[in-house]
């Protein structure tokens, strides 16, 4: 099992630049989420996703989106980057089970640095 | 404003010492995690207590949670240099679903 997998592991992007960030899962977990760490912040819910097909916003969701055509995937967009974009994203995932707060498994992350 | 506050936002410690860290929140919960962060990873799970719980152990961590002051603390004891790293804790606020709240961290370093 490799777990939850992020890439690319780091990316520099200019501003106005668009990229993908891709997050792959194998552990049939149904939900999924998209975070953003900054200094002094704490991880922060970008967008999530209830199961195949579905997405949702979660606290800060402005200038990205998502998409979750399959299972196992999540990916979280960026249309035109903005500095204000530099962070590091982790992806995570949970099963279903009780859909009260379960343990979540992260990925590693990506740093991303907008210029 | 975030619903989980740590309180210290970094500790350093000598190896062998206990730490202890704590975290406040605002609002109702179904259950409060801790998760570990290393420099540059990833963060890992380390324990979840729920609402109706008043303390947990797992190995040398002890959480307790005191619903009535919405306060939770993290205990390792017997530290070591491995525990070095960032500690968050996570909350699953009642009708929130399957989503997390994470508070600010704790930056701990444990020294030789």
């Amino acid at each position: 099992n490799a777990g939850v997998t992020q890439t690319p592991k780091f990316r520099v992007l200019k501003t106005g630049q668009s990229m993908t960030l891709l997050c792959a899962q194998d552990m049939n977990h149904e939900y999924m989420y998209w975070y953003r760490q900054d200094p002094g912040m704490g991880l922060r819910l970008i967008h999530y996703s209830v199961g195949e097909g579905t997405t949702a916003k979660g606290e800060v969701p402005d200038g990205y989106n998502v998409s979750r055509l399959k299972k196992q995937n999540f990916l979280l967009g960026l249309e035109s980057a903005a500095p204000s974009q530099t962070s590091v994203y982790f992806c995570a995932s949970t099963p279903r089970t009780s859909g009260r707060g379960e343990t979540q498994y992260f990925g590693p992350g990506t740093r991303l640095l907008v210029l | 404003s975030q619903q989980g506050e740590e309180d210290p936002q970094a500790l350093s410690i000598q190896e062998g010492e206990n730490a202890t860290m704590n975290c406040s929140y605002k609002t109702s919960i179904n259950n409060l995690q801790w998760y570990r962060q290393n420099s540059g990873r990833g963060l890992v799970h380390l324990i979840l207590i729920r609402s109706n719980e008043r303390e947990k152990h797992s190995g040398r961590l002890r959480v307790t949670l005191d619903t009535s002051k919405k306060s939770s603390s993290l205990l390792i004891t017997a530290s070591r240099a491995a525990d070095t790293a960032s500690y968050f804790c996570a909350t699953a606020l009642t009708g929130g679903g399957n989503k997390l709240t994470f508070g600010t961290g704790t930056q701990l370093k444990v020294e030789l």
